[in-house]
């Protein structure tokens, strides 16, 4: 079956623009993950959905940061008003159930100039 | 708080040759998840192994296996055989374990070992 798909794989960006990165999991998959992974440096969570409620988003570094999952597929993280700082690449991940092994996204890589 | 430690940023090793990652975590969990994952320059995390707390043996998957030592509290891997497609950023990463709570699940990282195959 197909895997996690995320697009953009690439977004440049300015600064001050707003960006939406999309990620479709896996079918089936209650458990969505989203992690922040800078250059160099292992990947850091953001925020977790179960089906469409996002019941950890203690990981968001910001208020410029939102996530959404309405359906309980689909999920979109969205970065509103773009800082350098945000430059990084953003991993989604999904598993049957939160206690089951996460399988990743390709990763979308955003450069926020 | 969780933490992992991945002492070697780089690693080399000889084709076919096996060799060693290390990996060790702190938590004061009972219940928890260990995970390998390989990062090759294409970006994608690719799933390789997996160690629960409770399990009493060592994991396998094929060319990789997993050194559980729970009382000194690491968890390396081992990769046998290497092979040239081996070369790649690999991460250890633990799973919260607290079952019901609101940040069971989330995987907690370390900082990687890139390692590097010769022919």
């Amino acid at each position: 079956g197909a895997g996690v798909s995320q697009s953009p794989r690439y977004k440049v960006a300015k600064r001050g623009q707003d960006v939406a990165l999309r990620c479709d999991p896996i079918s089936g998959h209650v458990s969505l993950f989203w992690y922040q992974q800078a250059l160099g440096q292992g990947p850091e969570f953001l925020t977790y959905f179960q089906n469409e409620a996002q019941l950890d988003k203690s990981g968001l570094p910001s208020d410029r940061f939102f996530a959404e999952r309405p359906e309980g597929s689909v999920s979109t993280l969205k970065i509103q008003r773009t800082q350098q700082e945000d430059s990084a690449v953003y991993l989604c991940a999904s598993s049957f159930i939160r206690k089951e092994t996460q399988y990743f996204g390709p990763g979308t890589r955003l450069l926020v100039l | 708080a969780q933490k992992i430690t991945q002492t070697q940023p780089g690693m080399f090793v000889q084709e076919k040759e096996a060799v060693t990652l290390d990996c060790t975590y702190d938590t004061s969990d009972q219940s928890y998840g260990l995970f390998w994952y390989k990062q090759p320059s294409s970006g994608e995390m690719i799933f390789l192994i997996y160690q629960g707390s409770y399990d009493e043996q060592n994991a396998t998957e094929g060319r990789y296996s997993l050194n559980f030592q729970k009382a000194r509290k690491s968890a390396n891997l081992v990769i046998s055989a290497s092979q040239l497609g081996d070369s790649a950023m690999y991460f250890c990463a633990m799973r919260e374990g607290r079952g019901g709570g609101t940040s069971y699940g989330k995987l907690t990282f370390g900082q990687g070992t890139i390692l590097t195959v010769h022919p």
